[in-house]
């Protein structure tokens, strides 16, 4: 099953862009990696998705390499409430989700 | 408002008592999902359904069991709890394309077991 990488935890300045690293060097060719977050204990929040191409919504851009083996999510803006934990997931074979242990994110005033 | 609903927020149990979580969404969503929580381990999927009456296993679904008779919900069934099973659980639903190419889930509040 392809599995993702994480660091365990990262810290940034507050206005600053936040880049969070994510390997996946096992994904297929046709399997997306998604984002998520979860402060504190709630549910997890989807952020963004993407396939090959590099993806920007209003809350965070993702950039996948050209060999597919690994991303980077980038905040472009971190607030103090983006402090959270933040997941790289892949999709396996029919819909199974491996979401691994994620990065804890710590955004400094 | 849209959302997944998860009913009891807290619970704590003794091992060998039945008990039933219950996840409901109103986003008319085919897929449906269940997953736990614990400390160092991340989120665990437990089972999936694509469908009414369509479901699957996820890393971990020893000990637990789901029926899908509605769309709207997806209830997780402890027939016989332990304490190895005290947990954060989470529900989640999304559109169900077939092709992969969006599956935004959306996870309800959680609920926290404990098995004594």
């Amino acid at each position: 099953d392809a599995k993702t990488t994480q660091p365990t935890s990262m810290d940034c300045a507050e206005g600053r862009a936040a880049n969070l690293p994510c390997n996946h060097s096992t994904i297929s060719g046709n399997e997306y990696v998604y984002w998520y977050r979860q402060i504190h204990s709630q549910g997890p929040q989807y952020i963004i998705h993407g396939l090959k191409n590099n993806e920007t919504n209003e809350m965070a851009s993702l950039i996948i390499t050209e060999d597919r083996k690994s991303s980077t999510l980038i905040l472009p803006h971190a607030t103090l409430r983006d402090t959270a934990v933040y997941y790289c997931i892949v999709m396996v074979g029919t819909y199974k989700y491996i979401f691994g242990t994620g990065t804890r994110l710590k955004v400094l005033a | 408002e849209a959302q997944v609903t998860q009913n009891p927020r807290y619970l704590i149990t003794v091992t060998g008592k039945k008990l039933t979580v219950t996840c409901s969404q109103n986003m008319n969503h085919e897929y449906m999902s269940w997953y736990r929580q614990d400390p160092g381990l991340g989120l665990r999927q437990i089972y999936y359904s694509m469908n009414v009456e369509v479901t699957d296993k996820g890393d971990v679904p020893e000990g637990y069991k789901v029926s899908r008779k509605e769309k709207r919900n997806f209830p997780l069934i402890l027939e016989s709890p332990s304490p190895n099973q005290t947990s954060l659980y989470f529900c989640a639903s999304s559109l169900f394309s077939g092709s992969r190419s969006h599956n935004e889930q959306f996870f309800g509040p959680g609920t926290r077991l404990t098995v004594l």
